[in-house]
């Protein structure tokens, strides 16, 4: 199966600072890159996505990179926020299109210092 | 819309006892997915199941775990003869399809203790 490498596992940054979590994966056919967040008692919710034909994509505070080359994909936080502290999942689909097994990195515990 | 419901919230049991987890996935989707998150860890997948196919069981970690989905909708993952390590927090998702992406959406879990 797949093997999703998530790093690091726990993350602690000043309000207003960066945070940067970085994945990396072995299966060359995987096309799909989620990114996830999970607060305290929630299940995990969307925060943004990359498809395999973009190397770059941003939501206001929140971007992904993904390097298919080097097989590794990022999230990257900006101008952070104590409520963005929470834990952040990457995951894949390895191979386009069905209903395939998502594989779910092993999570980034991150903590927002006010 | 209405999301992923799932029910109870807390389950607590006596080792030995069997449970039942209820998950509602959202009106539509034909996947469904049960993972289990223990405390402080990632998500470790158990069971799917699309549309009319034979499930993937390919997760359960035991002959103790089982699931169904009836009409394609409801799905109850059922767990025989509780274990202390069956202990955690059991997360359904249902997805479809859309533009050749899977997009997962969480129900808050139920969090089962057995002591």
């Amino acid at each position: 199966g797949e093997n999703v490498e998530q790093h690091p596992s726990t993350l602690s940054v000043q309000e207003g600072d960066s945070a940067v979590i970085k994945c990396t994966y072995s299966d060359s056919a995987s096309n799909y890159f989620p990114w996830y967040k999970q607060e305290l008692g929630k299940g995990p919710q969307l925060i943004i996505d990359i498809r395999s034909n973009v190397g770059e994509k941003k939501d206001q505070r929140i971007a992904v990179t993904l390097n298919k080359t080097a097989k590794h994909f990022s999230l990257h936080i900006t101008e952070t926020q104590p409520e963005d502290s929470a834990v952040y999942f990457c995951a894949l689909n390895p191979s386009s299109g069905g209903y395939q097994k998502v594989t779910f990195g092993t999570g980034t515990k991150l903590q927002v210092i006010p | 819309g209405a999301g992923v419901s799932q029910s109870p919230s807390n389950k607590v049991t006596e080792k030995g006892k069997d449970v039942e987890l209820r998950c509602d996935p959202i009106s539509g989707h034909t996947a469904l997915y049960w993972y289990r998150q223990s405390l402080g860890q990632g998500l470790e997948f158990l069971i799917y199941f699309q549309g009319n196919s034979a499930p993937d069981k390919s997760g359960l970690p035991s002959d103790r775990f089982s699931a169904e989905r009836t009409g394609g909708s409801v799905s109850t993952l059922t767990i025989q003869r509780t274990q202390q390590e069956d202990s955690a927090v059991y997360l359904c998702a249902s997805s479809l399809v859309s533009g050749g992406v899977n997009e997962q959406f969480f129900g808050p879990g139920t969090r089962l203790t057995v002591l």
